[in-house]
């Protein structure tokens, strides 16, 4: 079953324009993961916030964490054409330590 | 330090047969986690090794199996295929302790076609 829940489930933007996702979960969490998916192959590790984190930046990565509301946000800066991805959201449950992942955004650049 | 290593990268099998996909993850990793991805569920998590043992398990049938081996490497196994088996299956390895939070790193993935 899936802890977390991404939204939407596609995006399309411009390039150069922000692109925000949103991630929601059902249990505590130790901590919060994103990853990105280019098309048919692995995922690769973007940032990680732990439970008692609100925000935390990598580059132009901006992740938000509201542990009340079991959410949480990726916010792409400045989107160029190689962010055209899938993006998913993985949580590290507290309950049974294990890492599960939300079904993903497909987010496309537009030039 | 090479990356996570899946073979084989594709796979055709027929209904009923046995396939068995194997992962070597980064060295010094001892942590082999199993995902299965398809388009209208997403990534299911299968089993994570650690170590030689099975720590976790997601809920799939007993027809899914794995193995690791003392030098981390682990293998999964699919007995009695079925068309829904197919799949991209992802192998992930990490360091094992969740204390820090684990961050995993991911190979290409098995893509397995039943027909």
């Amino acid at each position: 079953s899936q802890q977390g829940e991404e939204d939407p489930q596609a995006l399309s933007i411009q390039e150069g324009e922000n692109a925000t996702m949103n991630c929601s979960y059902k249990t505590s969490i130790n901590n919060l993961q994103w990853y990105r998916q280019n098309s048919g192959r692995g995922l690769v590790h973007l940032i990680l916030i732990r439970s008692n984190e609100r925000e935390k930046h990598s580059g132009r990565l901006r992740v938000t964490l509201d542990t009340s509301k079991k959410s949480s946000s990726l916010l792409i800066t400045a989107s160029r054409a190689a962010d055209t991805a899938s993006y998913f959201c993985a949580t590290d449950s507290n309950r049974d330590d294990k890492i599960i992942f939300g079904k993903g955004t497909r987010l496309h650049i537009l030039p | 330090k090479a990356g996570v290593t899946q073979t084989p990268r594709y796979l055709i099998k027929t209904r009923g047969q046995q396939v068995t996909l194997s992962c070597s993850p980064i060295s010094g990793h001892r942590s082999v986690s199993w995902y299965q991805q398809t388009p209208g569920q997403g990534l299911q998590f299968l089993f994570e090794y650690f170590s030689e043992t099975q720590r976790n398990k997601g809920n799939f049938p007993g027809r899914f199996s794995g193995r690791q081996f003392s030098n981390s490497r682990s293998e999964m196994n699919v007995s009695t295929l079925e068309l829904g088996d197919s799949a991209l299956y992802l192998c992930a390895s990490s360091l094992g302790s969740r204390g820090e939070g684990e961050k995993l790193f991911f190979g290409s993935g098995t893509q397995l076609s039943v027909l």
